[in-house]
């Protein structure tokens, strides 16, 4: 079973300018959720969706944030305009269902530079 | 004060030794509890799922939740070279919004 795809691994832009992520959840997985990891930090909650809808989004800061999940599989994260403190790793992953016994798998992550 | 406090180490012991790791928390809510063990560069993995209080053990590796006093510990015996990685603990209210902690860094010398 392929684990969860994430791309790209790496991204350098410069600030202001736009970036988007891109993920492709374990194949049956209902629960998608975007996670944010700084430096030496776990990771955070950015949002989490069930299918096509946007379940839990109060951590994701809509300014400048924002995502989709069109027909329930794959998932695009933009940022627009990227800042500096924007720089850190992107990490998406997937579950069959949310709740207890739904184990969350993880993908590798996008590591994020702003300069 | 965050929910969930951890150790951020690093922790370096000799192989083959016991390891113990540890987080406290304060929200009396949370009663799903998880470890995740973190390797360099990738993304976090399952190692360990309990619910409430009491003892879990799974091969070499035992995990403890005492809610009385709102502290999980995460036991590794006979540690490898390849157990070295980060440990993050996690929990939960509901098994669907998790908490991490911010991670232990682990070496295991050979």
């Amino acid at each position: 079973e392929a684990g969860v795809v994430q791309s790209p691994r790496y991204k350098i832009i410069e600030k202001k300018q736009p970036v988007a992520f891109w993920c492709n959840p374990i194949s049956g997985h209902n629960t998608l959720y975007w996670y944010l990891q700084n430096l030496g930090q776990g990771p955070e909650l950015l949002i989490r969706y069930e299918n096509e809808e946007a379940v839990d989004d109060s951590q994701l800061p809509k300014d400048r944030f924002s995502a989709e999940r069109l027909k329930g599989v794959d998932s695009t994260l933009k940022i627009q305009p990227a800042e500096l403190g924007d720089s850190a790793v992107y990490l998406c992953a997937s579950s069959r269902l949310a709740g207890y016994g739904h184990t969350q798998y993880f993908g590798p992550g996008t590591r994020l530079t702003v300069l | 004060q965050k929910e969930v406090e951890q150790d951020p180490g690093p922790l370096s012991v000799p192989e083959g030794a016991i390891v113990s790791l540890n987080c406290t928390y304060s929200n009396s809510a949370f009663q799903y509890f998880m470890w995740y063990r973190q390797y360099s560069r990738k993304g976090p993995e399952l190692l360990m799922y309990t619910y409430s209080s009491g003892n879990k053990e799974d091969g070499r590796f035992t995990a403890q939740v005492d809610k009385s006093s709102k502290y999980i510990s995460l036991f590794i015996r006979d540690s490898q070279p390849s157990d070295s990685a980060t440990y993050l603990c996690a929990m939960s209210a509901d098994a669907s919004k998790i908490i991490f902690g911010s991670g232990t860094r682990l070496s295991i010398r050979p």
